[in-house]
């Protein structure tokens, strides 16, 4: 009965070098949200999935950092040529798919701590 | 985008002590939602409100959402050492989790 499981916990990147961060959602949930916290702040939306498909990528930077979710397997967060900037903790948050809304029933992952050195 | 400003920051409180932390926004919400992060931990949604004016208890920890759907409150009774991490509110103005924006937080720490 695992809930959202995230890996690694905790990555160290030099600058320029590329970090990939999974995330496994709650069995039978299909809706995927990354979340960006850096210190000191509170959640910062990034990117919402579905199966195969992002369904709106407003939060996330146009340039070096991408999204998927396949058909089979993890969701994966894939930022290219990280800065110092990138050092945040990237929290994965899965959701139960309810039509015609779902509204806050956000189940999140442990993170995962990505330092760039 | 909408923000929101969560209040206080930080506290520091004794246990026994009740606990009051609010989040105000300039903008109307559809709902308001609070949720605790334990330290290393991803966040857990505690108490959910979705009508104006509506309060909510789930336990120690009692929620209303404000009448002009700009406010929210959560208050703690009887503060216990495990109640220790971070409180954010977040607040939907559409339907969607995506919608979904955060408060920076309130850090709670409590002294046995």
């Amino acid at each position: 009965n695992a809930g959202v499981m995230q890996n690694p916990r905790h990555l160290v990147r030099r600058r320029g070098q590329e970090a990939r961060l999974r995330c496994s959602p709650v069995k039978g949930h299909s809706h995927v949200y990354w979340y960006r916290q850096l210190p000191e702040e509170g959640l910062k939306f990034m990117v919402y999935l579905q199966k195969e498909n992002i369904i709106d990528e407003s939060g996330m930077p146009k340039e070096r950092f991408s999204a998927e979710f396949p058909k089979e397997g993890p969701s994966i967060l894939r930022i290219q040529q990280v800065v110092r900037g990138d050092s945040a903790a990237y929290f994965c948050a899965s959701s139960p798919d309810r039509a015609p809304s779902n509204t806050g029933e956000l189940f999140f992952g442990e993170g995962s701590r990505l330092t760039v050195l | 985008g909408q923000q929101l400003n969560q209040s206080p920051q930080s506290m520091f409180i004794q246990e026994g002590e009740d606990v009051s932390m609010n989040c105000t926004s300039s903008s109307i919400f559809n709902t308001w939602l609070w949720y605790k992060q334990d330290p290393g931990e991803g966040p857990v949604l505690l108490i959910a409100l979705y009508k104006a004016g509506e309060l909510t208890s789930n336990g120690r920890l009692t929620a209303q959402f404000g009448i002009t759907r700009k406010d929210s409150f959560l208050n703690i009774s009887a503060s216990i050492p495990s109640d220790v991490g971070i409180y954010f509110c977040a607040g939907q103005r559409l339907y969607n989790n995506n919608d979904m924006r955060f408060g920076a937080g309130t850090r709670l720490t409590v002294k046995p």
